[in-house]
């Protein structure tokens, strides 16, 4: 399987700037999805195809991928935007999920 | 609205075969277009995919399965359209597989050097327990 790697842990002030990396072997030839999950809760779809956004989802959510990172930006953190993100990448029809970072707002 | 809700056993011993099911409402499956997906995460963990059964909407075809490699011994998916369900079997199961399973319907994106299948609804997730 392809191994993607992110942080355990991203930890943001409100109104700040976070920023959640998913680093792995020539990531920039994939494409990628971003997820965000609060604790008891599904996860949701906030970035697809590296950089679009799912219609509702805010603007403030973007993301890239180029090299061997891709980045998920919360621009404006809020206290909602408190909870787990997981990318994912996708390549010959598999699917396989980072490793989680949790973003704390404090 | 689209909704998925999995349904299947709770508890489950070692080494006997799990199977769930989800149920679509909102959308019906034989539409045809989506990749219906089955993910599932240990207690405490990430998650982890599991794979997909894609559903052209063609009558004749069952649908086209991708699995994740290192599962793919043990897994099968299919599709009901009569029932708007797809479901998912696991065989030989362990104290490893322990986990909430999540279904979800993924839309394909694609462009010229590349595509990704955002999985835009889930199910509420179910528990497994793998135990004796």
């Amino acid at each position: 399987s392809y191994e993607l790697t992110q942080p355990p842990s991203v930890s943001v002030s409100p109104g700040q700037t976070a920023i959640i990396t998913c680093s792995g072997d020539k990531l920039g030839d994939k494409y990628t999805c971003w997820y965000q999950q609060k604790p008891g809760q599904s996860p949701v779809l906030v970035i697809y195809h590296d950089s679009r956004r799912p219609s509702g989802i805010p603007e403030r959510f973007s993301g890239y991928n180029s090299g061997n990172t891709a980045t998920l930006t919360i621009s404006g953190t809020q206290a909602m935007d408190e909870a787990d993100y997981y990318c994912q990448a996708w390549d010959s029809s598999t699917g396989d999920f980072g490793t989680g970072t949790k973003v704390t707002v404090l | 609205q689209v909704q998925l809700q999995e349904s299947g056993p709770g508890l489950v011993k070692p080494s006997q075969t799990l199977s769930l099911t989800c149920t679509v409402s909102g959308g019906s499956i034989s539409s045809g277009g989506y990749y219906w997906s089955w993910i599932r995460q240990h207690p405490g963990k990430g998650l982890e995919w599991i794979g997909y059964i894609y559903n052209s909407g063609y009558i004749y075809n069952s649908g086209n399965t991708y699995y994740n490699p290192s599962l793919k011994s043990r897994v099968t998916m299919s599709i009901d359209t009569s029932q708007n369900q797809f479901s998912l079997k696991v065989n030989s199961m362990t104290a490893a597989d322990t986990a909430v399973y999540y279904c979800a319907r993924g839309a394909k994106f694609s462009t010229s050097s590349g595509f990704s299948i955002g999985l835009g609804y889930w199910g509420q997730g179910t528990l497994v327990t793998v135990s004796s």
